[in-house]
């Protein structure tokens, strides 16, 4: 069964610093990443997506992508208050119609 | 680029009532939408996948009977709860994808209450 796993948190940081949120999957042949925003109570928003090995930079974010390891992660510069939310990580699954499998999400508080 | 939007945003309907949900792609056609359904504090479950033109595809355990799902355009997709329930009260969410877009965007959401 295809997995995709995250830390539930929360994972604390304080105002201005990096956030670092971690992902891992289970199936080797993944070729597109994603990581989405969710506020509470609110739909999922697409903040990056990633399809290659190495770094891909966007603002303040930055989605990380290792393929050896299964392994992808999200960091968030200079932290605000206002990105304290659950962030989920989706990995495709191969089956042509583009669906995804999600972790259950990391939830972030930036404290001021 | 790339919006969803979903109508109502929120409803709340009697036990037995039918309930139609419709999920819009604004600037894009979406040659796939998918449904989910989010319990408080739980995660994203998918339920179905569909295909413009084509029968949805249902998750196990998502009984096709109940929660009716046409996608008649390439820009309209419409769930249908059919004979609501209280335990079918929930945060239905669709997300399109296609258009030249690998990623799914997400629609707004809605929020049942069957009382």
């Amino acid at each position: 069964q295809k997995e995709v796993e995250q830390n539930s948190g929360p994972l604390s940081v304080p105002e201005g610093a990096i956030a670092s949120l971690n992902c891992t999957y289970s199936d080797r042949g993944s070729q597109s990443f994603f990581w989405y925003r969710q506020y509470s109570g609110k739909s999922p928003e697409l903040i990056m997506s990633i399809y290659s090995n190495g770094d891909k930079e966007d603002g303040r974010f930055t989605a990380q992508l290792n393929k050896a390891s299964q392994y992808v992660s999200l960091l968030i510069r200079d932290s605000q208050p206002s990105d304290s939310a659950t962030y989920l990580c989706a990995v495709n699954e191969r089956t042509g119609f583009q669906k995804l499998v999600f972790g259950t999400g990391t939830r972030l508080l930036v404290s001021p | 680029g790339a919006v969803v939007s979903q109508h109502p945003s929120r409803v709340i309907c009697k036990s037995g009532t039918s309930v139609k949900i419709e999920c819009r792609s604004l600037d894009f056609q979406a040659t796939t939408m998918f449904w989910y359904r989010q319990f408080p504090k739980q995660s994203l479950m998918l339920m179905a996948t569909s295909n413009e033109g084509s029968k949805a595809t249902y998750e196990q355990g998502v009984e096709k009977d109940k929660f009716l799902i046409n996608h008649a355009s390439l820009t309209l997709s419409t769930l249908t709860v059919t004979s609501a329930h209280p335990e079918d009260s929930s945060f239905y969410i669709c997300s399109a994808s296609g258009g030249g877009y690998n990623e799914q965007f997400f629609g707004p959401g809605t929020r049942l209450t069957v009382l």
